[in-house]
């Protein structure tokens, strides 16, 4: 069954380092995402990108944070200055299709536990 | 906005049945999903509620009235692996907007 793929697993981190979360969504997705879960709470959505450019961010997604598709499998996200709470799980999600369509179940990747030191 | 509640956490007995509520506001509803997630795991589909009514696949059965603003989610046969977070989530935009999860203990 294809699946969402995240690297690294874990990644550690100095404050003010920059860092990249690589995913490899399923292949004949359309729409990425990248949510973050810090520990203990809800999941967070922070970017869907669709068309080589973003469609929707919430307020986390601040300037220091982009994302890109390099080719045509890899979709990254960076952080280019990390923070203390930073720290979390970040995962990167695909689907088929968007809202009102029949396939936007999103499917997740099992996340990158991102730890700022 | 969205808003969306679900209660903290529940317990309930193996073999049991045992029923999770959302409720919500949303200012655009495109369905609502069940999503299940096991401590330090990616949440994984369970359900999606568009019309009104009761959804059954297996032991899990999703229920949606739209007008009152409320869904639940039917666990039946609990097992032990069932112990994990229940997230109800609102893609308003197409975007998640998940709830708080409800964390559900399955005890022997």
């Amino acid at each position: 069954e294809p699946e969402v793929t995240q690297t690294p697993s874990h990644q550690v981190t100095q404050m003010g380092q920059e860092v990249i979360l690589r995913c490899v969504p399923i292949s004949n997705h359309l729409y990425f995402y990248w949510y973050r879960q810090i520990l203990g709470q809800k999941v967070e959505f922070l970017v869907s990108f669709y068309n080589n450019e973003i469609s929707e961010k919430s307020e986390i997604f601040d300037d220091q944070f982009s994302v890109e598709r390099p080719d045509g499998s890899n979709f990254t996200l960076k952080i280019r200055s990390t923070k203390l709470e930073d720290s979390a799980m970040y995962f990167c999600a695909s689907s088929e299709g968007q809202a009102a369509s029949s396939s936007y179940e999103q499917y997740f990747g099992p996340g990158t536990r991102l730890t700022v030191t | 906005g969205q808003n969306i509640d679900q209660p903290t956490e529940m317990t309930a007995t193996e073999g049991a049945i045992v029923q999770i509520n959302c409720t919500y506001q949303t200012s655009g509803f495109n369905g609502l999903f069940w999503y299940q997630q096991h401590a330090g795991e990616a949440p994984t589909f369970l359900s999606y509620n568009v019309l009104d009514g009761l959804e059954e696949k297996g032991r899990f059965s999703s229920f949606l009235s739209r007008s009152k603003g409320y869904s639940y989610l039917l666990l039946k046969e609990l097992q032990m692996k069932d112990s994990a977070s229940y997230l109800c989530a609102l893609p308003p935009t197409g975007n998640f907007v998940f709830g708080p999860g409800t964390r559900l203990s399955v005890l022997p």
